[in-house]
């Protein structure tokens, strides 16, 4: 069965320090999603790619974020200067469509990073 | 803003026995649901979904329940196994929007 791939499964960087997380979605679809979820807290939604652009974005995605799908296989979030408060577990998701039952989202493991 | 809300953040159940786990909306907007199922060191695993154009759907053991007047959702597990346990998401949006999650119920199935 298809499953959306991440990696790292652990990152861990000093804060400042640039961190590029990555992304496999499920080769057939055509939305990606990052989401990320602090320790003990609910899982956020920080933004949502289609058609190699962004279609929306919460607040949370700022501008020291940013998401790429540099080839037709990877969908990367990189973060430009981490601070401790970007330490969470990041979560990639993938769905065919954005409507209906096909827009279920299939959600990749997730790529802890700690920021020390 | 809580727009989704779990307001149990544990629940326990005996092996066999019937699991619901509640979830609250407050955006009357909201007009499609997931749930999703996530274990330990895993990414949620979508479960079933229901849109607001009904008020039950059933796949094996799980059924979603729908009342839109009272903007709140069940999920329904039965019977309950230990391989149940597991932290529950309820996830919901509106047409065009992304999804909205709720923060999550522990459910726990004691053999």
């Amino acid at each position: 069965e298809p499953e959306v791939t991440q990696t790292p499964s652990h990152q861990v960087t000093q804060m400042g320090q640039e961190v590029i997380l990555r992304c496999v979605p499920i080769s057939n679809h055509l939305y990606f999603y990052w989401y990320r979820q602090i320790l003990g807290q609910k899982v956020e939604f920080l933004v949502s790619f289609y058609n190699n652009e962004i279609s929306e974005k919460s607040e949370i995605f700022d501008d020291q974020f940013s998401v790429e799908r540099p080839d037709g296989s990877n969908f990367t979030l990189k973060i430009r200067s981490t601070k401790l408060e970007d330490s969470a577990m990041y979560f990639c998701a993938s769905s065919r469509n954005s409507g209906g039952a096909a827009n279920e989202q299939f959600f990749g493991p997730g790529t802890r990073l700690t920021v020390l | 803003d809580q727009q989704v809300k779990q307001n149990s953040p544990s629940l326990s159940v005996q092996e066999g026995r019937i699991s619901i786990l509640n979830c609250d909306y407050t955006n009357s907007m909201f007009d499609y649901f997931l749930w999703y199922k996530k274990y330990p060191a895993e990414g949620p695993t979508f479960l079933i979904s229901i849109s607001s154009i009904k008020d039950k759907n059933e796949d094996g053991r799980f059924t979603v329940f729908l009342n839109k007047s009272a903007k709140h959702l069940s999920l329904h597990i039965v019977p309950s196994q230990p391989g149940d346990s597991a932290v529950y998401f309820c996830a919901a949006r509106s047409y065009g929007q992304n999804f909205v999650f709720g923060p999550g119920t522990r459910l726990s199935v004691l053999p």
